[in-house]
Order: C-alpha cells, then sequence, then structure tokens
C-alpha cells in the first residue's frame, strides 16, 4: 500500500481564492482526520470522518472551510475564501478499524495564501 | 477532553548520548493509548512507539522506550544511542479507547542530535 496520499504537496495561492486540498487514504481504514498545523497552534484536529461520515467538525475554524468524503478513497479539504492567516501545513491521517490503532499521516500539503 | 503537555521545547543531545523527552497528559478515562511521532524535517509524521495504558510494561522498539506513570499520567521517551538521523521535533499524542478515534498532540520537542 502506498500510505496516505495527499495532493498538492505545496500550494501558494492569492488571498480571497478557492483551495482543494486532497487525500487518498489507505484502503480499508475507515476513520479518517483533516489536521492542521502551525507554529504558533502545533497540531490542530480540523474534522474527523467515521465510514465516510463527518462524526467531529468542531475544529473547523470558520465557516470559510469545508471537508468532504464522497466515498471511502478521497477527502478534500476545501478553504474558500483564503486568508494569509490560513498558511499552515494541512495533514490527512487514517486509522484502521483496529481498537488503538495508529494514525497513518500523509506528506501534508503546505499552504502558503499571499 | 483530554489535554497533553510537552514541557520541552528545544533539546540538543550529543551523538551516541541518551535523551529523555517528557510528556504528561490529563485524561479521566482509564484504558487508552499513547504515542510518540517523530517529524523530521521532511515533515512526514513517524510513529515511534506506541502504549496501551492498561499494560504495566514499557514499550521498547529497539534505541526507543518509554516511561510510562500512568498514576502520574507521565509518558517520556528514552533515546538511546542518540543518532544524527534523529534529529526532528517529537510529539507525544493521546489517543481514545473507545468513541472519538483522533489523537490529541502535545506541542512537540524539537530535537538536535550534535555531532
Amino acid at each position: 500500500d502506498a500510505g496516505v496520499i495527499q495532493s498538492p504537496r505545496h500550494e501558494v495561492t492569492e488571498m480571497g481564492q478557492e483551495v482543494t486540498l486532497r487525500c487518498k487514504p489507505i484502503s480499508g481504514h475507515n476513520s479518517l482526520f483533516w489536521y492542521r498545523q502551525t507554529m504558533m497552534r502545533g497540531l490542530e484536529l480540523l474534522i474527523y470522518f467515521n465510514n465516510n461520515v463527518p462524526i467531529d467538525d468542531s475544529g473547523m475554524p470558520e465557516d470559510r472551510f469545508s471537508a468532504k468524503m464522497p466515498n471511502a478513497s478521497f477527502s478534500t479539504l476545501k478553504i474558500q475564501p483564503s486568508e494569509p492567516r490560513d498558511s499552515a501545513v494541512y495533514f490527512c491521517a487514517n486509522t484502521g478499524r483496529g481498537v488503538g490503532a495508529e494514525a497513518f499521516f500523509g506528506q501534508g500539503t503546505r499552504l502558503t495564501v499571499v | 477532553a483530554q489535554t497533553v503537555t510537552q514541557s520541552q521545547p528545544e533539546m540538543s543531545v550529543q551523538e551516541a548520548e541518551t535523551v529523555t523527552l517528557s510528556c504528561t497528559y490529563d485524561t479521566s478515562e482509564n484504558n487508552y493509548y499513547l504515542f510518540w511521532y517523530k517529524q523530521p524535517p521532511s515533515r512526514q509524521m513517524i510513529l515511534v512507539i506506541r502504549q496501551e495504558a492498561y499494560k504495566q510494561q514499557n514499550a521498547t522498539e529497539n534505541r526507543f522506550s518509554v516511561n510510562f506513570q500512568k498514576a502520574a499520567k507521565s509518558f517520556s521517551l528514552k533515546i538511546s544511542d542518540s543518532q544524527l538521523g534523529d534529529t526532528a521535533m517529537y510529539f507525544c499524542a493521546f489517543g481514545r479507547q473507545t468513541g472519538r478515534r483522533a489523537l490529541t498532540f502535545g506541542s512537540g520537542t524539537r530535537l538536535q542530535v550534535q555531532p
């Protein structure tokens, strides 16, 4: 298995533009998480899906952020409109069905909003 | 809610020596899991070691071992025979056994291994 695959690895966009980050989880791993990493706030959970259903989106900072998981093989995180303070590394992570299973992370997308 | 605290923002160690990174957590749960993740400059998050709270024996993975003190809610990571490749950010994380599966992370410790 290729692991969790995120795209793009780097994204530079102008303030006000729409940004879409993509994640392909590990096949058969039914929990998916989007995290945001910044120097100031560390790793923050944005949203958590289980079996493609959003379970907890309390970490989504504003209505400008939305996430979808239309099927078990794909998830997106969209920011519209983007702002400079959204600049961060965004990680997608995946856990399997086992209790206490570790989280496997993608390589992250470094987003820069100018 | 759970919280994870790493009180050492940065640490430095000489190559081949031993270093211990601290982590404390707060939870009302009795069964849970604890993890240490490593994030090198490549930014990939890599699992280093995992501990089940119901196990009294401390987990060990080659040069990495933990000191798990459940009553004190402490979970430190010991790296023996430090290598240059150990230079990275290290994150302590808490995972619930039931319910919400997302991990809660500490703020991280930046470890620099000096030649």
